[in-house]
């Protein structure tokens, strides 16, 4: 049963632009929120995270948003640039999960000059 | 500040073998989850150890066991090898005042795991 869901498998953006990174779940005990990038022979690097209480967090080039009322967030990356080229995952717990993380199965973003 | 480390990188058995991994939690981290990664999958959650006891498990079967240590060192040991635990298993470390969910946590390079 996968409640942490990334349904596009990739993402092409040039350099510079806005990338868009979009993850919708299904549980609504889900309170925390993170983003994970990572590069092949490498574990997942934390991006940023969100908790149900708001709905935006920004660190530097990166924004996550969070609308629970469609159980949807989104990272944005801006500008792209070509070292962000890494899977993105999207991973969720909630309170009663004992640390247990939810992920998606992660969207391949590539950037191009 | 040291980063997660595990231990071996790779590594190759058999069916029916038994296997340990090794991760070693950050400085200042009490808590430990695993997690297996399927190729083109996201990682699925195996157990999480908080001072030494097992404080969750996801959907794995009891030859998959772990053990924390007083150092907050972590082992996973997968008994009776199937082709299907062909994976890149990841450790990840947390810092938490009471074994709850909402702390982030920081991942290991991993170790892939392959078996013939």
């Amino acid at each position: 049963d996968q409640q942490v869901k990334q349904n596009s498998p990739s993402l092409s953006v040039q350099e510079g632009r806005i990338s868009i990174l979009n993850c919708d779940y299904t549980n609504s005990m889900f309170d925390y929120f993170l983003w994970y990038k990572k590069y092949p022979a490498e574990g997942p690097t934390f991006l940023i995270s969100i908790s149900s209480i708001k709905d935006k967090n920004e660190d530097g080039r990166f924004t996550v948003f969070l609308n629970k009322s469609a159980k949807h967030l989104s990272l944005h990356i801006v500008p792209s640039q070509p070292g962000d080229s890494a899977v993105y995952f999207c991973a969720a717990s909630d309170p009663d999960s004992w640390g247990k993380l939810q992920f998606g199965a992660g969207t391949q973003v590539v950037v191009t000059p | 500040e040291t980063g997660v480390t595990q231990s071996p990188t790779h590594l190759i058995k058999t069916r029916g073998q038994q296997v340990t991994l090794r991760c070693s939690s950050q400085s200042g981290h009490n808590t430990v989850s695993w997690y297996q990664q399927a190729l083109g999958q996201g990682p699925q959650f195996i157990f999480q150890y908080y001072r030494e006891e097992e404080n969750g498990r996801g959907n794995f079967p009891p030859r998959f066991s772990g053990l924390q240590f007083p150092n907050y060192s972590s082992e996973l040991n997968v008994n009776a090898l199937e082709l299907d635990d062909s994976a890149l298993y990841l450790c990840a470390s947390s810092r938490s005042a009471s074994g709850g969910a909402a702390d982030t946590q920081y991942f290991g390079p991993g170790t892939r795991l392959t078996v013939l």
